[in-house]
């Protein structure tokens, strides 16, 4: 596609369910990310892929947050266990790779009830 | 552990005025900086810097790094009600690893 696609937009879910959020990178992006957003805060990092492996995922919070990238294309983001500090906004960004410039997608908000 | 600051957290001007937005930095082997706008939701490139004392240009915008103080300035001249944002700042340390600041947020009043 011509951007970072993210879906769904919205989720709302109930505290201790499982939800996924996906992502789409830009065709042939090799590099990766996931950030997670709270309002009045810069993006924080969470994971980053490097074809289909993890290279860094120094950022996920704890083992509730697992994040997949089976095809070295899409992604998706899991949480398990849902937390009501869970919520919050998450981007996905790609890149050609680590050093270079990333395209964010729209981001999915996540609302934890 | 790797810090990038941001100041002000926000601030209101009116059209017309000429903004100056702050970076500073302490992060383990610095390799770049980045400006980022984010006006809803993605946000979107504007700079990246990784020499010193060298300034990027485009239109209105323009920013420059300091690595001896350990800082980058984004500035916007002759500000428009779309420059309503909030800009990001990033950073990349050892190992590529990315830091963003909180974030300036910047409203422009007609």
């Amino acid at each position: 596609g011509a951007g970072v696609s993210q879906t769904p937009s919205n989720k709302v879910t109930e505290k201790g369910k499982y939800v996924e959020l996906r992502c789409d990178p830009i065709s042939g992006h090799t590099a990766l990310y996931w950030y997670r957003q709270s309002l009045g805060q810069g993006p924080e990092f969470l994971i980053y892929f490097q074809g289909t492996g993890a290279a860094d995922d120094s950022g996920l919070p704890n083992d509730r947050f697992f994040a997949v990238r089976p095809e070295g294309s899409v992604s998706t983001l899991k949480i398990q266990r849902t937390e009501r500090g869970d919520s919050a906004v998450y981007l996905c960004a790609s890149s050609t790779d680590r050093e270079n410039i990333q395209y964010f997608g729209a981001g999915t908000r996540l609302s934890v009830l | 552990e790797d810090k990038v600051v941001q100041s002000p957290l926000s601030l209101v001007v009116h059209e017309g005025d000429t903004v100056t937005l702050n970076c500073s930095y302490e992060v383990t082997n610095f390799r770049s900086l980045l400006w980022y706008k984010q006006e809803k939701k993605a946000p979107t490139f504007l700079f990246m810097l990784t020499s010193s004392g060298i300034e990027k240009k485009s239109g209105r915008l323009s920013s420059i790094l300091d690595k001896k103080e350990l800082f980058s300035i984004l500035n916007i001249t002759a500000t428009q009600t779309g420059d309503s944002a909030v800009y990001l700042c990033q950073v990349a340390g050892a190992n590529s690893k990315l830091t963003f600041g909180k974030g300036i947020t910047l409203s422009v009043r007609p």
